[in-house]
């Protein structure tokens, strides 16, 4: 079975804080992603990493970076954490192959108080 | 570049039918749909390949109009174990593009 562990379910960071969080798969994907689900938004991608270094924004990128040294871990940084970020966040991954479905994490909810 | 689903929110008793829709800006390569239940991990449902060619799942079935760039997800006879928030996914080159979601309640 393919896994995408995020290393936190739960956080509580304070405004200002540089927040990281943690994205590990076991499957060998080349593709890995990061979404910020709010209710009535659905899932808005934030950045999205085809290959390891490599990276590119989505839809919602500002305030966020990433890191992906390892092919297997792909890390979101909230560099500067304001309430506006208190949100769910959803780590996926998926073959480089495409058409093929991507398998999701169980989610990291951050409140930024 | 999300794509946008409708509507929103729908309640149905069970045996009841409905239509999910989603819809984009962009050329499609393919339309995915996933359901996710209260607390859990989005769990794929199905994808769609081509234009018009529908796939079913169970009672769950979709339809994928590439021209129109817009899918259809179509439940039948909706059981209980159906509730939860269902998402429409598009491939644009490497990428994937969730929607905004739409929350199904179903009631006995």
């Amino acid at each position: 079975d393919v896994k995408v562990t995020q290393s936190s379910r739960y956080l509580v960071k304070r405004t200002g804080e540089k927040v990281f969080l943690e994205c590990v798969q076991d499957m060998d994907h080349e593709n890995m992603f990061w979404y910020r689900q709010d209710p009535g938004l659905g899932l808005r991608l934030i950045y999205f990493s085809y290959d390891v270094k490599m990276k590119e924004k989505g839809d919602i990128p500002e305030g966020y970076s990433v890191s992906r040294e390892k092919k297997e871990r792909f890390s979101l940084i909230l560099e500067s954490a304001s309430t506006n970020q208190t949100s769910m966040y959803l780590c996926a991954s998926s073959p480089r192959q495409g058409h093929t479905e991507a398998f999701f994490g169980q989610g990291t909810r951050l409140t930024v108080v | 570049q999300q794509p946008v689903q409708s509507p929103q929110a729908v309640i149905l008793r069970e045996g009841e039918d409905a239509v999910i829709n989603c819809s984009s800006s962009k050329a499609l390569y393919s339309v995915h749909w996933y359901r996710q239940k209260h607390g859990e991990a989005p769990v794929f449902l199905m994808i769609l390949l081509k234009g018009g060619e529908q796939k079913g799942h169970e009672k769950i079935s979709a339809s994928f109009n590439e021209k129109k760039q817009q899918s259809s997800l179509y439940l039948t006879a909706s059981q209980l174990s159906y509730s939860g928030t269902y998402f429409c996914g598009t491939e644009t080159g490497n990428q994937f593009y969730f929607g905004t979601g739409t929350s199904l309640t179903v009631i006995p």
